[in-house]
């Protein structure tokens, strides 16, 4: 089966920092996402990890730790458009279908 | 890079009746369209995998005589609601691999009313 699990929502400070966990047991893996979503908008992406370590991309992050069935989202400087829906999502093995965790919901405020 | 367009991206319907949503790739082909809905607060859930040419593959407990799948060319997958209910409400957006390193790119979803 499969079980993707995140935080629901989540509360932080204009230019802190934030850790957005996920876990995830899966019958296959071949890679996972980070999106950010919007309401009523289509999902944007911001990372991928297929191998264990840290990925960096500016004020976010991503690690990915494949024998603790383990990822979390780092977002740095944080600034009020940050607020939105993170989404993790892990990619299946063979037919390539995205499986999506539940979403944090991050609210940044002052 | 590869822009899917997906039309319409509201829509109101009376119950009973069919709405149909279509995801265009636009620069480059879709062999393969992900179909997603989305609840209020709520995550992406997958409905069925749509491969050229083929059948559809749905997902464990959706109806494939309700929500209707077809891809008949490289750039064009259809989703029909049948006989649409007020409980089919919700947010549709489809998926296309692109095979490249990002992997997917999403159109920009459909908001399904059924009054």
């Amino acid at each position: 089966g499969q079980n993707i699990d995140q935080p629901t929502e989540m509360t932080a400070t204009e230019g802190a920092i934030v850790q957005i966990n996920c876990t995830y047991q899966t019958s296959g893996f071949n890679g996972l996402f980070w999106y950010q979503q919007h309401a009523g908008e289509a999902p944007t992406f911001l990372s991928y990890n297929v191998l264990d370590g840290l990925e960096e991309k500016g004020r976010f992050s991503s690690f990915l730790s494949r024998s603790k069935g383990y990822s979390y989202l780092l977002l740095k400087e944080l600034q009020m458009k940050d607020s939105a829906s993170y989404l993790c999502a892990v990619r299946s093995a063979g037919g390539g279908k995205l499986i999506f965790g539940q979403g944090t919901e991050l609210s940044v405020k002052p | 890079g590869a822009v899917v367009s997906q039309h319409p991206s509201r829509v109101i319907c009376k119950s009973g009746t069919s709405v149909k949503i279509e995801c265009r790739s636009l620069d480059f082909q879709a062999t393969t369209m992900f179909w997603y809905r989305q609840f209020p607060k709520q995550s992406l859930m997958l409905m069925a995998t749509s491969n050229e040419g083929s059948k559809a593959t749905y997902e464990q407990g959706v109806e494939k005589d309700k929500f209707l799948i077809n891809h008949a060319s490289l750039t064009l997958s259809t989703l029909t609601v049948t006989s649409a209910h007020p409980e089919d409400s919700s947010f549709y957006i489809c998926s296309a691999n692109t095979g490249g390193f990002y992997g997917y790119t999403f159109g920009s979803g459909t908001r399904l009313t059924v009054v």
